[in-house]
């Protein structure tokens, strides 16, 4: 069964430090990997995608890393901000399947 | 115009009555999915739809019923109405098995 476990459930940190959350799947044939920020009561956005090929992703302060062998990923996020504090999905795509697998999340909170 | 739209917002109903939950969207996608999240935990997926004559059961069908009138609409029903239905509800879109998803805004839905 494929499945996508992410670590840790929640992470509370201070505005301005860093922080990375993981993601371990079992999801095969992959396709590729994403990680989706969702604020409150809003609709997943997403934020990277990665194809097996990419070890690493950037947007902004957002960082992926991709590990296909391992079949990890991690997303690591720098100089948090208030702005930051949102659930962060990673969901993982198979070639076979015509839909994705996501993750519980990892709820975030960025304090002052 | 956001590019996925859903109807209602909101909605407080009774248990046992019936109520349908709409999604429309003007990004051109042929695949459509809904989904429902409770507090604290992830997003399950309830009914996916590739096209307008392909319609599939998700991880959590029971109770709910899909109609995908058009390339762009795509509804959910839930037939007799129960409490532990209570949860926030997403429509999402994407062109492509694995590609990237847009959800709506979501339907808060309470059934007392």
């Amino acid at each position: 069964k494929n499945q996508v476990e992410q670590s840790p459930q929640s992470l509370i940190i201070l505005e301005g430090k860093n922080c990375t959350l993981q993601c371990n799947y079992t999801v095969s044939p992959f396709s590729n990997l994403r990680w989706y920020k969702q604020d409150t009561g809003r609709g997943p956005v997403s934020l990277t995608i990665m194809t097996f090929s990419e070890n690493t992703k950037s947007n902004g302060r957002y960082t992926a890393t991709l590990d296909a062998d391992t079949k990890q990923s991690s997303l690591h996020i720098t100089a948090s901000q208030l702005s930051d504090s949102a659930s962060y999905i990673c969901v993982v795509s198979s070639f076979n399947a015509g839909k994705s697998t996501f993750g519980d999340g990892t709820t975030l909170t960025v304090k002052p | 115009d956001a590019d996925v739209t859903q109807t209602p917002r909101n909605r407080i109903t009774k248990t046992g009555k019936r109520i349908m939950l709409e999604c429309s969207q003007t990004k051109g996608h042929d695949r459509m999915y809904w989904y429902r999240q409770d507090p604290g935990l992830g997003l399950r997926l309830i009914y996916y739809s590739f096209d307008v004559k392909d319609i599939n059961k998700g991880e959590i069908s029971d109770g709910y019923s899909v109609s995908r009138q058009a390339q762009a609409k795509f509804s959910l029903s839930l037939e007799s109405a129960i409490p532990n239905q209570t949860a926030l509800y997403f429509c999402a879109t994407s062109d492509l098995g694995g590609g990237e998803q847009y959800f709506g805004p979501g339907t808060r839905l309470t059934v007392t």
